[in-house]
């Protein structure tokens, strides 16, 4: 069974501070790399996509990726309480379908 | 933003009626997904489609069922619906290796 793993949190982090979610994954045949945001009772949306070692920025986003170690992470700097959300991250399943797996995401919390 | 739409939104069914949930994509397309999400279990694939007539099963499949007669409708059709089919059900679509999602359809089953 492929598995995409998060903790689930809540992780809390003081507004205008670094906030690091992490995601491991157990296929190691996954080329493709997601992070969604999903606020509450909301759909999620596509935030960063990573298909290479290294990092990716993006604004106030950086995702990281490190296939030998089957681990993302995604940080968020100068974090905002408009930044509290659900943050789930997907792997492409490897293979010519590549479905995405999805972990079961990290609650953040900004506080002001 | 891919402009999906699902539909209903909310829908509240006895136990053992049929149920079809409707999403609409404007985007061209090619992949279509269907998802439950439930707490505990975050986001997990139901059924599929890589064309029209082109569907396959996911992790979830039984008590499902799908179709695709054009490329920007995609079908979800829960044949005698359970309380355990109680859930959020997201329509996603993608053209190369993105998904977006759709609004989604909250579902109870009484």
């Amino acid at each position: 069974q492929k598995e995409v793993e998060q903790n689930s949190g809540p992780l809390s982090v003081p507004e205008g501070a670094i906030a690091s979610l992490n995601c491991t994954y157990s296929d190691r045949g996954s080329q493709s790399f997601f992070w969604y945001r999903q606020y509450s009772g909301k759909s999620p949306e596509l935030i960063m996509s990573i298909y290479s070692n290294g990092d990716k920025e993006d604004g106030r986003f950086t995702a990281q990726l490190n296939k030998a170690s089957q681990y993302v992470s995604l940080l968020i700097r100068d974090s905002q309480p408009s930044d509290s959300a659900t943050y789930l991250c997907a792997v492409r399943e490897g293979g010519s379908q590549g479905n995405l797996i999805f972990g079961k995401g990290t609650k953040l919390s900004v506080k002001p | 933003d891919a402009g999906i739409t699902q539909s209903p939104r909310h829908k509240v069914t006895e136990t053992g009626t049929p149920v079809t949930l409707r999403c609409h994509q404007t985007e061209n397309h090619r992949y279509m997904y269907w998802y439950r999400q439930d707490p505990g279990h975050g986001l997990r694939l139901i059924h599929y489609s890589y064309g029209v007539k082109d569907t396959d099963k996911g992790e979830v499949s039984d008590g499902y069922s799908v179709s695709r007669s054009k490329t920007e409708d995609f079908l979800l059709t829960l044949e005698s619906a359970t309380s355990s089919q109680t859930s959020v059900y997201f329509c996603a679509t993608a053209g190369g290796y993105e998904q977006y999602f759709g609004p989604g359809t909250r579902l109870t089953v009484t």
